[in-house]
């Protein structure tokens, strides 16, 4: 079964800092990969995604990650966090275009001034 | 503001109960997912319907049914609700079976007591 795993369900760094968010899946097959972010008493938004291509994906507010299959990774990044970068953050996987995700469990964001 | 929208955002009932939640797509996109998201479960999807069809099932208790209507709008109905019923649902929309990207609405949390 496909599963993904998020390293860490919490994670502070100062304001100014990088960023990362580590996301690992299991699978045989080449997957599309996701991140969404969550803020409070909202739904999810896609920040970036990876299908084919380039392995390394830039994605909305800064973010990017990049797709390591050897690795089975698929990490974000952002080289300097804001405060209003502190949300709740989610990797996915679908291995079926159109087809169900299966996300992981998520990481918090926080950002300390 | 994803376009996906959902009613109503918060819903309170008793055990036993069956409520119906509710969710209109994106203008234009054919695909609705239906999603619960809670704390020891963390994102499920539970199902999937295009152009008013089930087309894949996740974890959906048999106490639970979606439709998808001719206006493309979709019901998640939930029966003899339980204790651990209350989550929140997510509602998210994709132009079709063939697009990965899915475009998740504002969820409507649901609390049983």
């Amino acid at each position: 079964a496909q599963s993904v795993t998020q390293l860490g369900s919490h994670v502070s760094v100062s304001e100014g800092a990088l960023v990362l968010l580590r996301c690992n899946y299991s699978s045989s097959v080449p997957p599309y990969l996701f991140w969404y972010v969550q803020y409070p008493n909202q739904g999810l938004q896609l920040l970036l995604k990876y299908t084919t291509g380039a392995t390394l994906v830039k994605g909305i507010n800064g973010f990017e990650a990049e797709f390591k299959k050897s690795e089975t990774s698929f990490h974000l990044t952002k080289p300097s966090a804001h405060m209003s970068d502190a949300a709740e953050y989610f990797c996915a996987v679908t291995y079926n275009y159109g087809q169900n995700f299966v996300f992981g469990p998520g990481t918090r964001l926080s950002v300390l001034p | 503001d994803s376009g996906v929208t959902q009613t109503p955002k918060h819903l309170i009932t008793a055990t036993g109960q069956r409520v119906t939640l509710r969710c209109s797509p994106r203008s234009g996109d054919l695909s609705v997912y239906w999603y619960q998201q809670s704390l020891d479960q963390g994102l499920q999807f539970l199902i999937q319907y295009y152009n008013g069809e089930e087309r894949a099932k996740g974890n959906i208790l048999e106490r639970f049914s979606a439709q998808q209507f001719p206006d493309l709008h979709s019901e998640l109905n939930l029966s003899s609700l339980e204790l651990g019923d209350s989550a929140l649902y997510f509602c998210a929309s994709s132009v079709g079976l063939a697009e990965v990207e899915q475009f998740f609405g504002p969820g409507t949390r649901l609390t049983v007591l």
